[in-house]
């Protein structure tokens, strides 16, 4: 299996300040088509997670751009810039490249 | 717009099956993949398994004979099964639709295992 590690296990952040999230895979996560296949995903208390970027880089439909996903084939970051309280969660990184799916043990962003 | 909603009981008894049922609304499960996720007390996730477009399946070995996913295609509906619980399988379950674009989630549904 993929072991996704993220770090760190959570995350203090001043509003209007950025955080960044890390997600390292134990296997390149990029395709021989070009494709690296980490996605991000929010899980909002008492919500189910969304998605925040797909396909490593791509901000999914709705997402603020204050959002921002970037890395190479197996080390990758979240950023998100002026963090504001509706980004309180828990973030996770997964990987759709191989079954079984696995994803990070998530990290859990709150603000000071 | 997608919207999927799991249904269930919400606590079943150890060495029983777990039941669960994903009714889709706004897209046809004859697309795409259709999957179950579970997130465990202290939040780690674990990917369960989905049947695809065609019915064909994929499960996670950790689970090994214990998972079983179907669908109905006439009610727009899949399934999940898991034999032989035990309290590890305390989780909170979601359906999830999953393509390129990413896994899009369920509400999710809180089962206990216990006696």
């Amino acid at each position: 299996d993929i072991v996704m590690t993220q770090a760190p296990l959570s995350v203090s952040v001043t509003p209007g300040e950025s955080a960044s999230i890390s997600c390292r895979s134990s296997k390149s996560l990029l395709h021989s088509n070009g494709i690296t296949y980490v996605y991000w995903y929010l899980q909002k208390p008492g919500k189910s997670p969304q998605l925040l970027i797909y396909r490593m880089s791509n901000l999914a439909s709705g997402v603020p751009d204050r959002f921002s996903g970037s890395g190479s084939e197996t080390d990758f970051t979240l950023k998100i810039s002026r963090v504001e309280a509706e980004d309180v969660g828990i973030y996770y990184c997964g990987q759709l490249l191989e079954n079984p799916r696995t994803f990070g043990g998530g990290t859990k962003l709150e603000l000071k | 717009e997608v919207q999927l909603q799991e249904s269930g009981p919400g606590l079943v008894k150890p060495s029983q099956s777990l039941s669960l049922t994903c009714s889709v609304t706004g897209y046809s499960i004859t697309s795409n993949y259709w999957g179950w996720i579970r997130k465990f007390p202290g939040n780690k996730m674990e990917w369960m398994g989905y049947i695809s477009y065609s019915g064909s399946t994929s499960y996670n070995p950790s689970l090994k004979s214990r998972i079983s996913i179907t669908r109905d295609t006439s009610k727009n509906q899949f399934f999940l099964q898991l034999n032989s619980v035990t309290t590890e399988d305390t989780a909170t379950y979601y359906c999830a639709k999953e393509r390129s674009s990413g896994v899009y989630w369920g509400q999710g549904v809180m089962v206990t295992v216990s006696s």
